[in-house]
Parts: structure tokens; sequence; C-alpha cells
């Protein structure tokens, strides 16, 4: 069945320092690649998605480039701040309706 | 984008007792709903997938008996965890996506329910 294999947390950064969350997947077909985020005490939230090979989602500073060579969705942010700190999730959906293959998740701590 | 509601936000209740949890999109109407679990520090597994109108379909190794899913309008599912028990204290979330859309479009989630059985 599908899968998504994310880097173990916690992943401690000082603000300004540079953030890489590897992601790879297994999964028939073209699935669509999204990174959600979850912060203290709240739900999810999408933080960008990308939905074809070599497509690039962005938001809030962050980066991920849909990699079919490599079957990867690593996810980037050139500088970090306090308000990063949360879990990050990978994910994956072929779906209709969108039932999304989760990852582990990463837990984000970002000191001052 | 979209609104979903779920509700409560936190419930504490005694063992052997049962809670429902309410999953509602504000602003569409969903024809398909998921519900996720999560224990704590792991990632959200899929519990079942609840179509309006019809039986919920339940991912393998969760109990329908257990947790019984009811999806009776295009904008509310209801989880309702029975005889709930300590090992079922955990955080539920619901997701639902707009109809017709791609599965490359987003997935809005509600803000979970965290259950805390003693």
């Amino acid at each position: 069945g599908d899968s998504v294999t994310q880097m173990e947390g916690p992943v401690t950064l000082s603000e300004e320092a540079f953030l890489t969350i590897n992601c790879t997947y297994t999964a028939t077909g073209y699935p669509s690649l999204f990174w959600y985020v979850q912060y203290p005490g709240e739900g999810l939230q999408l933080l960008l998605k990308a939905t074809k090979a070599d497509d690039k989602g962005s938001n809030k500073g962050f980066e991920a480039t849909y990699r079919k060579e490599t079957t990867s969705f690593h996810l980037e942010k050139g500088s970090v701040q306090v308000s990063d700190s949360a879990v990050y999730f990978c994910a994956l959906s072929k779906a209709a309706g969108n039932k999304l293959t989760f990852g582990g998740g990463t837990r984000v701590l970002v000191k001052p | 984008g979209a609104v979903v509601s779920q509700h409560p936000s936190r419930v504490i209740c005694k063992s052997g007792t049962s809670v429902k949890i309410e999953c509602r999109s504000l602003d569409f109407q969903a024809t398909t709903m998921f519900w996720y679990r999560q224990f704590p520090k792991q990632s959200l597994m899929l519990m079942a997938t609840s179509n309006e109108g019809s039986k919920a379909t339940y991912e393998q190794g969760v109990e329908k008996d257990k947790f019984l899913i009811n999806h009776a309008s295009l904008t509310l599912s209801t989880l309702t965890v029975t005889s709930a028990h300590p090992e079922d204290s955990s955080f539920y979330i619901c997701s639902a996506s707009v109809p017709g859309r791609q599965a490359n479009t987003e997935a809005f989630f509600g803000q979970g329910t965290r259950l805390t059985v003693v």
C-alpha cells in the first residue's frame, strides 16, 4: 500500500537557522503531495502542496519540490522563526475526496 | 478556504460511558468526511471514511461497533466512542473536502477533539 516516511524529530533549531525535513513516499500512480502543519493545541493546516512531478509548492517561506525520480518531497525554510515551532506532516493523496496517507510527523522546536 | 468545525475540543469522560464528537462543514456540503486518530507523538491514522447517507467504511483494525459513525446530512458527521476505556484516550480529528474536486485539492480539518477517559 501507499506510505509516507519522514524524518523523526524532534528537530531543535535556533532562530534564523535553515530547516530541512526529509519526506519520501511509496505509491502507485501519480499522487498529490502535501505538507500540513499542526501548531500546539490546534488541528492541521495545509502548508503547501504539489500535484505533479517537478512542481514546487511554497508558502510562508517554506518550499518543497515534488521529485518523482527520488520519490521525495523535502520541506525547506531558509530562516526559521520561533513561531514555526510545530509538528509538520508530509502526506499524499490519490483518491478523490482527499483520503490522506500521513507520514509520522516531525516536531520542530525553534529557540530564540 | 472552507471551514470545518469540530466539537467539543476537549472532553473528559468516565470509563464505560459514550462520547459523541461532531464534525460540521460550515460553508460547503461534504458528501465524504474522514475521521483520524492521533496517538501522542505519533502520526494521524485514518479510522474511517464517512459517507453521507450510507454506511461508513472502516480501516482495517478499527472496531466499527466501538466507533460509531453517522453521516446524517451533507454538513454533519458524528463519531461516537461507545463504552469508552482509558486506551481510547486520544486526539480525534475529522477532515472534509469540497465535493467534485480532484485529489490534489486541500482537505480541510476540524480543530480536533482531545478525549480523555478516566
